[in-house]
């Protein structure tokens, strides 16, 4: 089936750092999302993309749609401690959804 | 408030019975999902509905049962047949018609634990 490589698994920030993380995939997607995920909670949806290309913000969030539509990224800019969590995304087409294990955000000790 | 509500938060159950799941939305949405998640993972599909009395199996099926007799509503069943049930679940929803159709909204999810 379908699958979604998403890296990196886990990632220590400092606050003021900026972030990066992505997901890869075999297979085409028409929509890629990214998800946030405090513990014990449902995800929350964060930028949602629509066309190949697409670069997307949302307040210190941006996330681009690859042109080849197997691949999406996720930057966060000058982190704060409140971003912990895990990061989701998600491919879509034909109105199935096809998640990626997640990134995890902690605090640097 | 338009949302998706699942209860309960945290449910208890003893091998070998089966236990419902409660999933509730009012944002007229025609989908509806349930994942599950363990963990470390991401979220496995378990069943999917697109329209009411009519649903689908995903990825996990086994052990689970659904039904979608309403449109706000998606209860899921985890039966003795579930060898592994203790996990977080989450039930979502989405507007099926358009491009957006995948734009899935989650509740607050229900952690099952069997004792």
């Amino acid at each position: 089936g379908q699958q979604l490589n998403q890296s990196p698994q886990s990632m220590f920030i400092q606050e003021g750092e900026d972030v990066s993380m992505n997901c890869t995939s075999s297979s085409i997607f028409n929509t890629w999302l990214w998800y946030k995920q405090d513990p014990g909670e449902g995800p929350v949806l964060l930028i949602a993309l629509y066309k190949a290309g697409e670069l997307t913000s949302n307040g210190r969030l941006t996330a681009q749609f690859g042109i080849t539509r197997k691949d999406s990224f996720l930057n966060i800019s000058a982190s704060i401690p409140s971003d912990v969590g895990i990061y989701f995304c998600a491919g879509g087409s034909q109105g199935n959804l096809i998640f990626g294990k997640g990134t995890k955000l902690s605090v640097k000790p | 408030d338009g949302g998706i509500t699942q209860s309960p938060k945290y449910l208890f159950r003893k091998e070998g019975q089966n236990v419902t799941l409660s999933c509730e939305q009012n944002l007229n949405h025609d989908a509806m999902y349930w994942y599950r998640q363990d963990p470390g993972q991401g979220l496995r599909l378990i069943y999917y509905s697109q329209i009411v009395n009519d649903f689908q199996k995903g990825d996990i099926a086994e052990g689970y049962s659904v039904s979608r007799e309403k449109k706000e509503s998606f209860p899921l069943t985890v039966t003795s047949a579930q060898k592994n049930p203790t996990a977080f679940y989450l039930c979502a929803s989405s507007i099926q018609s358009g491009y957006r159709n995948t734009e899935a909204f989650f509740g607050q999810g229900t952690r099952l634990t069997v004792v």
